[in-house]
């Protein structure tokens, strides 16, 4: 069975420039869940949709970060203007349900490193 | 905020020792999950803990959840080297999406 995929696996780009990280989740998982990873922070939730709908985007660092969910199967990150600081592994995990004790599934990330 | 405090932050054993890694927190959770994460790769989940003073194991692994659920352990019986990895616990303060993850503890197991 294929886990949730993420692209690209790594991306290095100017500060400035707009990037979008790409999702798709397991198929007949109905959460979605982006995720950043920091040496200093550890994993920190961005924002989390259920059935396509944004529910919490609480996470989300600033107006330069903006998430969509067209589909069941698709979702996007992106950030536009980029940073340095914005550096950072990012993941992307699904679930079958929007609740706390059920498994979530992590995609393998995007590097992300903003020169 | 819900905080989850890991400890050691690393440890570096040979292989065949035992070890204990700690998740602390000063609020109940409703359910803890702990994950691995290898090199280049998302956080896998091992364990699920939802009752206070439940202890479930995985092979050579142990999982206790405190009595007042504010706590976990990881136990890890003669290490291997397969074991090396980010162990991250998690915690759920209620029944709904949101996840509070540790910084976890960075374990290599040396053969």
């Amino acid at each position: 069975d294929a886990g949730v995929i993420q692209s690209p696996r790594h991306e290095v780009t100017e500060m400035g420039q707009e990037v979008t990280l790409r999702c798709k989740p397991i198929s007949g998982h109905n959460s979605l869940f982006w995720y950043r990873q920091t040496m200093m922070r550890g994993l920190e939730l961005l924002i989390y949709f259920n059935n396509n709908v944004p529910i919490d985007d609480s996470g989300m660092p600033e107006d330069r970060f903006s998430a969509k969910m067209p589909n069941a199967s698709f979702s996007t990150l992106k950030i536009q203007p980029s940073e340095p600081r914005d550096s950072a592994v990012y993941f992307c995990a699904s679930s079958t349900q929007g609740q706390s004790n059920q498994p979530q599934h992590f995609g393998d990330g995007t590097r992300l490193s903003i020169l | 905020t819900q905080l989850l405090e890991q400890s050691p932050q690393f440890l570096s054993i040979q292989e065949g020792e035992n070890l204990t890694v700690y998740c602390n927190s000063s609020s109940v959770f409703s359910s803890l999950q702990w994950y691995r994460q290898e090199p280049g790769e998302g956080p896998v989940l091992l364990v699920t803990v939802v009752t206070g003073g439940e202890v479930k194991k995985l092979k050579r692994l142990t999982f206790q959840f405190g009595d007042a659920r504010k706590d976990s352990s990881l136990h890890i019986t003669a290490a291997q080297p397969g074991d090396t990895g980010l162990y991250l616990c998690a915690g759920a303060p209620g029944s709904n999406y949101k996840l509070t993850f540790g910084k976890g503890t960075l374990l290599t197991v040396n053969p």
